[in-house]
């Protein structure tokens, strides 16, 4: 079975811009969770999707956002970036039974705003 | 506040000893907890979970975790290492809330 992919890989945009970041999950998963990782603040929560409604949602500001999509992809947005929101950004399914499910990683989308 | 906390930043061993990674959590009731492990510029894989049951854990690599309850912690172990083992290992817990509370992560450098 296929793991969780996640593209682009890289990806360098200036301060200002907006970029989309896109998740698909572990064939038969319904729940999409993306997750901020920098040196400084560690592995940080985002937001969760299961069924294309979110069910829980990090303290990040509203320039963070998601969908998901029918078929379990997941997307998210950041709109004017700033220095700060370079970082790894971490995919990760599960099933989506319970809030407690084990959750699959994906390599990451390594963002660098310059 | 739930939170996960990893008191070691960074663990050096020797290639053939034993490791252990300490993690204590708090929360109101005991949650899921997991270990996961990241290699440089890579993506978490994960190595263990504990959900109920047996407080000894086995996982991939070689890898087992020990619940104690009394302690509020989940620690990490393996009884030989191999310099593959070398990477950055993450504590996680889980309360049914859809999302997962890391540690602060521990880093592991293997000596020859």
């Amino acid at each position: 079975k296929a793991g969780v992919t996640q593209t682009p890989r890289y990806l360098i945009k200036t301060r200002g811009q907006q970029v989309t970041l896109s998740c698909s999950p572990i064939s038969g998963h319904r729940s999409v969770s993306w997750y901020q990782q920098t040196p400084g603040q560690g592995l940080q929560f985002l937001f969760e999707y299961f069924s294309e409604t979110q069910r829980n949602k990090g303290n990040f500001p509203g320039r963070f956002s998601g969908r998901q999509f029918s078929n379990s992809r997941s997307e998210m947005n950041v709109s004017t970036l700033e220095l700060g929101d370079s970082a790894l950004y971490l995919c990760a399914s599960s099933g989506g039974g319970a809030g407690t499910d084990t959750q699959y990683f994906g390599p990451g989308t390594r963002l660098t705003v310059l | 506040a739930q939170s996960v906390t990893q008191p070691d930043i960074h663990i050096t061993v020797s290639e053939g000893a034993s490791l252990e990674l300490r993690c204590n959590y708090s929360y109101g009731a005991t949650p899921y907890l997991f270990w996961y492990v990241q290699s440089p510029g890579q993506g978490l894989q994960l190595l263990l979970k504990y959900f109920s049951g047996d407080t000894l854990v086995q996982g991939i690599k070689g890898f087992e975790a020990e619940f104690k309850r009394s302690q509020s912690s989940f620690n990490l172990r393996k009884p030989s290492v191999h310099w593959s083992d070398a990477a950055e290992y993450f504590c996680a817990a889980s309360s049914n809330d859809y999302k997962l509370s890391f540690g602060a992560g521990t880093t592991v450098t293997v000596r020859a």
